[in-house]
């Protein structure tokens, strides 16, 4: 069935350092999704991607869809205390099938 | 609009004890999901409705059962609590098919098994 894996599951980061994090597949993708959650909180849409190859940028974000759409990637440049969170990939087909999550702390 | 709605917002139950968690959505959306999420596990598909009137599987749907009310509710019960049913349960909502994008997810409800 559908898996995507992430990598790293947790990473802490000094802020303002940049931060990645990657989703894998062993299968080829459909299309990408990413969702942020705030501690405490719920997930949160980020974007979709679809197209091989696809960068798309949101302010210091950049998702990027691999060529042969078996991964993924979010970089956050320049890391503050608002990215602290879990941040998830999912791959959408008639249902949602989410990875673990790599969950970021920032250190002040 | 409120989003997506769940109630209660935290609950404790005794092994053996049933309960249903409510969700309802007011975005007219037709698909609707159960999530539960563990630490260190990500977000675990329980069961979801892709229209009004049809439920299906997910990941880990022992111990649960689904009811679609209506194209609002979406309700999943707990019939004999466990103790590893311990988790918080989200409920989401999405339009489906291919240009649809997010899901939307509700507040969460925090259900802990003694």
């Amino acid at each position: 069935g559908q898996q995507v894996m992430q990598i790293p599951q947790y990473q802490h980061v000094q802020e303002g350092e940049d931060f990645t994090t990657y989703c894998n597949s062993s299968t080829t993708l459909s299309n990408i999704q990413w969702y942020k959650q705030r501690p405490g909180g719920h997930p949160v849409f980020l974007i979709q991607l679809v197209k091989s190859g696809e960068v798309k940028k949101q302010k210091r974000l950049t998702f990027q869809f691999g060529e042969a759409k078996k991964n993924s990637s979010l970089h956050i440049t320049a890391t503050q205390t608002t990215d602290v969170g879990t941040y998830f990939c999912a791959e959408r087909d008639d249902k949602i099938i989410f990875g673990k999550g790599t969950r970021l702390h920032i250190l002040p | 609009n409120a989003g997506v709605t769940q109630t209660p917002k935290f609950q404790v139950l005794k092994t053996g004890q049933s309960m249903t968690l409510q969700c309802a959505q007011d975005m007219n959306h037709n698909s609707m999901y159960w999530y539960r999420q563990d630490p260190g596990m990500g977000l675990r598909l329980i069961y979801y409705s892709a229209s009004e009137g049809t439920t299906d599987k997910g990941e880990v749907p022992n111990g649960y059962n689904v009811s679609r009310l209506n194209k609002r509710e979406f309700s999943l019960r707990l019939e004999s609590a466990a103790p590893s049913q311990t988790s918080v349960y989200f409920c989401a909502s999405s339009v489906p098919g291919p240009a649809s994008y997010e899901q939307y997810f509700g507040p969460g409800t925090r259900l802990t098994v003694t």
